[in-house]
């Protein structure tokens, strides 16, 4: 079943709006990645976390880690047309044999109105 | 420039016919990973590799096998696809982490279109 859970699905917002989507992971993570997919694109990184409730900011983004590692959060602050895409969070459970193994969100769609 | 690159970009095949999905990168990375993007699904990977000659299952490896024979490339071969093999498959690279701690950013490749008929 699904490892790492994230809403919403969908969000359209109004240009100059903000925007947050959600992750949680039903076992601790080693780590979690961000990554950003066009329409018709592929998915590109962003940001990872490592650390327990480590917040780290790119411009208009703000990515946070939860303190127990379960949990992620993706903010954007007054959104553009530019901001339109399919956001994923990518999870890398603590397992020693499968540090390596990826878990992505289902993704949150972004429709920006201008 | 540095980039990983996937053949065919679009494949129409049928039922039971033979066909292998080529992943190359130009960044030596250890790592190398192939998913399955479906709707309301998100990104599933079905197998990866730490390195040459070392692979491991993904979450949906059902209907897929792998090989990395070379650090560059890493071909996924469905044996005897099946229609509910339909999908987006990406192909994605990176540096391995430390243990324990992760790897870093993924490349994805350009992504293949398969429908199997």
């Amino acid at each position: 079943g699904q490892q790492v859970m994230q809403i919403p699905q969908y969000q359209h917002v109004q240009e100059g709006e903000d925007f947050t989507t959600y992750c949680n992971s039903s076992t601790t993570l080693s780590n979690i990645q961000w990554y950003k997919q066009r329409p018709g694109g592929h998915p590109v990184f962003l940001i990872q976390l490592v650390k327990s409730g480590e917040v780290k900011k790119q411009k208009r983004l703000t990515f946070q880690f939860g303190e127990a590692k379960k949990n992620s959060s993706l903010h954007i602050t007054a959104t553009q047309t530019t901001d339109v895409g399919t956001y994923f969070c990518a999870g890398l459970r603590g397992q020693i044999y499968n540090f390596n193994k990826f878990y992505f969100g289902s993704g949150t769609k972004l429709n920006v109105k201008p | 420039e540095a980039q990983v690159t996937q053949n065919p970009r679009y494949l129409i095949t049928v039922t039971g016919k033979k066909l292998t999905v080529t992943c190359s990168q130009n960044m030596n990375h250890e790592y190398m990973s192939w998913y399955r993007q479906d709707p309301g699904l998100g990104l599933r990977q079905i197998y990866y590799s730490m390195n040459v000659e070392v692979t491991d299952k993904g979450d949906v490896p059902e209907g897929y096998k792998v090989s990395r024979k070379e650090k560059r490339n890493f071909p996924l071969i469905l044996e005897s696809p099946s229609p509910n093999q339909t999908s987006l498959y990406f192909c994605a690279s990176s540096f391995r982490g430390v243990a324990g701690v992760g790897t870093d950013t993924q490349y994805f490749g350009p992504g293949t279109r398969l429908t199997v008929l």
